[in-house]
């Protein structure tokens, strides 16, 4: 079954820590991974997907295939960081399906 | 500049009262879709379109229905909403190749 896993529903840190966002898949074929995020009051917007291998706003990702995990790292939490984080799987090829994980809400205090 | 529009933001209907939520794009995209999100809870897939080719998920309640008039439209239909349906309501496009894009959102109250 296909599936995406975020086993914290809430992660504190406190402003300069280290974060990460946990973020496993099931998924017997080779995915496309995102992880989307939703400040408050804001829509659901992507913050970055694994084939662009970029740093977005200090983020970064990477796919581990043998793990199965798509974990989100910053070295330096900030407190804008503070928002819904949501893993999301789409298979290759042929279809346009997401299928997300529950979130993850950070608290990044001051 | 907004590329994917939705109205009205919230929505309240009456139980058993239909109710028809609308979502536009500027983007051209040739994939819409309609989630469903409870609080605290991930974004379900309700259905999505490829073109006019309509996908309906196998655990979407017959009671949501949608319609693609065009490229740039779609619709959620709700023929008899229960109390169970109140909800945030997301439309999202995409390309085949290109990730999605969400609208921010109608919100249904179900009284």
């Amino acid at each position: 079954a296909q599936r995406v896993t975020q086993p914290e529903k809430l992660l504190s840190v406190f402003k300069g820590a280290p974060v990460e966002l946990k973020c496993n898949y099931s998924y017997s074929g080779s995915p496309e991974l995102f992880w989307y995020v939703q400040y408050s009051r804001q829509r659901l917007q992507l913050l970055l997907r694994h084939i662009s291998r970029e740093s977005i706003k200090g983020f970064t990702a990477d796919l581990n295939k043998g793990e199965t995990s798509f974990h989100l790292k910053k070295p330096f939490a900030q407190e804008e960081d503070s928002a819904m984080y949501y893993c999301a799987l789409r298979p290759w090829g042929g279809t346009y399906k997401y299928i997300f994980g529950t979130g993850t809400r950070l608290k990044v205090l001051a | 500049d907004a590329m994917v529009i939705q109205n009205p933001r919230y929505q309240v209907t009456q139980f058993g009262k239909p109710v028809t939520l609308s979502c536009s794009q500027t983007l051209n995209h040739n994939v819409m879709y309609w989630y469903q999100q409870k609080s605290s809870q991930a974004p379900k897939l309700l259905f999505h379109y490829y073109d006019k080719d309509f996908n309906n998920e196998a655990d979407t309640p017959d009671n949501f229905q949608s319609r693609r008039p065009n490229t740039s439209f779609c619709f959620l239909d709700i023929r008899s909403p229960g109390l169970g349906d109140a909800a945030m309501y997301l439309c999202a496009t995409s390309t085949s190749t290109d990730t999605q894009y969400f609208g921010p959102g109608t919100r249904l109250t179900v009284l």
